[in-house]
Order: C-alpha cells, then sequence, then structure tokens
C-alpha cells in the first residue's frame, strides 16, 4: 500500500537555527513529490514539485530534495514566519492518486 | 486574478441536514478533487473529478456526493447519512489528474 511518513510530527527552533524536515514514502512508480505549506485554518499553499532521485528545488530560505525513498526539506536560518504545518504528498504512476503525509509542525521563535 | 475559491468559510450544521459546499476555478483545469482534514492526518481524497460531467469515488466518499456539470465548479454534499461530517474540507484543482494540485481556502463544517 502506497505510503507517505513525515517526521518529526513537530519541531521547535530558534530563530537562525537550520533543520530539515523528513518525508519517507512508499508509492509505487513514484510521479511527482510534492510539499506544501499550510497556515492554520487556511488551504495549503504549493512550494515544490521533485520528479527524480537527485532534482534539488530551491526558494528563499527552504531547498527540497528528494531521493529513491526519502525527501527533504531544508530550512536554512528561519525566520519566526516560516512558522506552518508542511506537508508531502507523493503520486503514484496511476496519475490522479496523491497520498498526503500527515505534516510536521514547524514553530520558530524569535 | 486566478485562483480557486471556497464557501462560505464556516459552515454549521444540525442533525439529519444536508450540506452544500461550493468550490469554483478559474484556472481552466480539468481535474478537480475534494478532500477531508482532521487532526493529525493526512489529507484524505472524497471525490475527484478528471472532467466535466464525470467524477469518481475517492478513499472516504460514503455520506458524500458531489456534481462536475461545469468546468468552473464542483460542489459537494455533505449528507445527512455522513455520521462524523465535522472537518476541514479542502478544495483542489490541477490541470490534468497528473499535474500539481493547487488548493482553496477550505471550509470548516461543524455539527451542532
Amino acid at each position: 500500500e502506497d505510503q507517505v511518513t513525515q517526521s518529526p510530527e513537530a519541531l521547535r527552533l530558534q530563530e537562525g537555527e537550520s533543520s530539515s524536515l523528513n518525508c519517507s514514502y512508499t508509492v509505487s512508480g513514484l510521479r511527482g513529490l510534492f510539499w506544501y505549506r499550510q497556515d492554520p485554518g487556511k488551504g495549503p499553499e504549493f512550494l515544490f514539485t521533485l520528479y527524480s532521485a537527485g532534482e534539488e528545488k530551491e526558494k528563499e530560505r527552504l531547498k527540497a530534495t528528494l531521493t529513491k525513498k526519502e525527501s527533504f526539506l531544508h530550512i536554512t536560518a528561519p525566520k519566526p514566519e516560516d512558522s506552518a504545518t508542511y506537508l508531502c504528498a507523493g503520486q503514484n504512476t496511476g496519475g490522479f492518486k496523491t497520498i498526503f503525509g500527515a505534516g510536521t509542525r514547524l514553530f520558530v521563535k524569535a | 486574478d486566478g485562483g480557486i475559491t471556497q464557501s462560505p468559510k464556516y459552515l454549521f450544521r444540525k442533525e439529519g441536514q444536508n450540506v452544500t459546499l461550493s468550490c469554483e476555478q478559474n484556472l481552466n483545469h480539468d481535474a478537480m478533487y475534494w478532500y477531508r482534514q482532521d487532526p493529525g492526518q493526512g489529507l484524505r481524497l472524497i471525490y475527484y473529478s478528471q472532467i466535466v460531467n464525470d467524477f469518481q469515488k475517492g478513499d472516504i466518499a460514503e455520506g458524500y456526493s458531489v456534481s462536475r456539470e461545469k468546468k468552473e465548479s464542483f460542489p459537494l454534499t455533505v449528507t445527512s447519512a455522513q455520521k462524523n461530517p465535522t472537518a476541514f474540507y479542502l478544495c483542489a484543482s490541477s490541470i490534468t489528474d497528473r499535474g500539481t494540485q493547487y488548493f482553496g481556502p477550505g471550509t470548516r463544517l461543524t455539527v451542532l
């Protein structure tokens, strides 16, 4: 069964303290791996799509990487406004089926 | 501005009532989706539509119904058969059923 697991469930950082969020996946024939940011009470905001192992994408303080079993979201020198829940999702080769992880809640303290 | 809109933002339902959640997109996307989000769980797929006048059940379709009469619109009805409807409901769309999904702002449904 296709599955996406995110860790840790919650992460507390000081402003400027870099860290990484993990997304482990077992998705048959991964077509794409997606990262979203979700603020409380709002819909997820698209961040990145990764398609193949070794691929990396960056946006401001965020960098997403992909291996054959995991994806990481690296946060460099985070700021309080980076506090949010980060969702990871994998899409299989069947097309429409996108499996979401439960998310990592990130808290960045000034 | 292109995007996805959902209404209402908050909805309260009494026992035995059917309620309809609205989802509209002006992105010219073919595929649309409805997800349910509960605390501590990943998004779960309720229904999806790859094209107008066609839709399929997702993983948790029981107690829900949808229609897709227009490309831009994909309303979700939560029927009285759904025993635990209190949740955050998210609508999404993608260019095709193989593309990146973009989400609306969500509707929070509470059963009184």
